[in-house]
């Protein structure tokens, strides 16, 4: 059971126009919400995160929006560049139950985007 | 600089053999995980280890050895038992955030 779904494993966009990558997920106990960019053959760099008791956090060209009632996150990329063009994970944890596995991150299966010149 | 540091980047490895990938950190994080990347999915967990002398099984620990003796230090043994080892290995730890290697990739000839 995928607890974090990403269901458009591709997106292309203009260069110059938005990136809209979207994350939907059921475990109501996450409450915290992360992107990662990852370049092939390398490891994962964090972009940008939002916890739960907000809806909206801005990082320069970076938005992440979070709908907690429809358990839906997006990245907004505006404007997209050739440079981003990479594969986008989003990936939830809950940050403050003292188990064993707190602060696991799950991982979605990641969105391809392509920015064309 | 402080961070995560993966070897081999490229691993072949013969089938019926164990292989063991390096993970070292300099962040003095506590926690440290073994994610697996397959084509198409989502990053996986295999061990992790919440402090030095203690590990854990993660989603999908068969087939997979892991040893914390050192705080900066696990290593993954992929051994003869893993059905399909073939896969992209990311090791990260944990400390105000995730940090990741930058991976080892693992082919099974």
């Amino acid at each position: 059971d995928q607890q974090v779904k990403q269901n458009s494993p591709s997106l292309s966009v203009q260069e110059g126009r938005i990136s809209i990558l979207n994350c939907d997920y059921t475990n109501s106990m996450f409450d915290y919400f992360l992107w990662y960019k990852k370049y092939p053959a390398e490891g994962p760099t964090f972009l940008i995160s939002i916890s739960s008791i907000k809806d909206k956090n801005e990082d320069g060209r970076f938005t992440v929006f979070l709908n907690k009632s429809a358990k839906h996150l997006s990245l907004h990329i505006v404007p997209s560049q050739p440079g981003d063009s990479a594969v986008y994970f989003c990936a939830a944890t809950t940050r403050f139950i003292s188990s064993g596995s707190a602060r696991q991150l799950t991982f979605g299966s990641g969105t391809q985007l392509t920015v064309l010149p | 600089d402080g961070g995560i540091t993966q070897s081999p980047k490229y691993l072949f490895r013969k089938e019926g053999q164990n292989v063991t990938l390096s993970c070292e950190q300099n962040l003095n994080h506590d926690a440290m995980y073994w994610y697996r990347q397959d084509p198409g999915q989502g990053l996986r967990l295999i061990y992790y280890s919440q402090i030095v002398n203690d590990f854990q099984k993660g989603d999908i620990a068969e087939g997979y050895s892991v040893s914390r003796e050192k705080k900066e230090s696990f290593p993954l043994t992929v051994t003869s038992a893993q059905k399909n080892p073939t896969a992209f290995y990311l090791c990260a730890s944990i400390g105000s955030g995730y940090t990741f290697g930058s991976g080892t990739r693992l082919t099974v000839v």
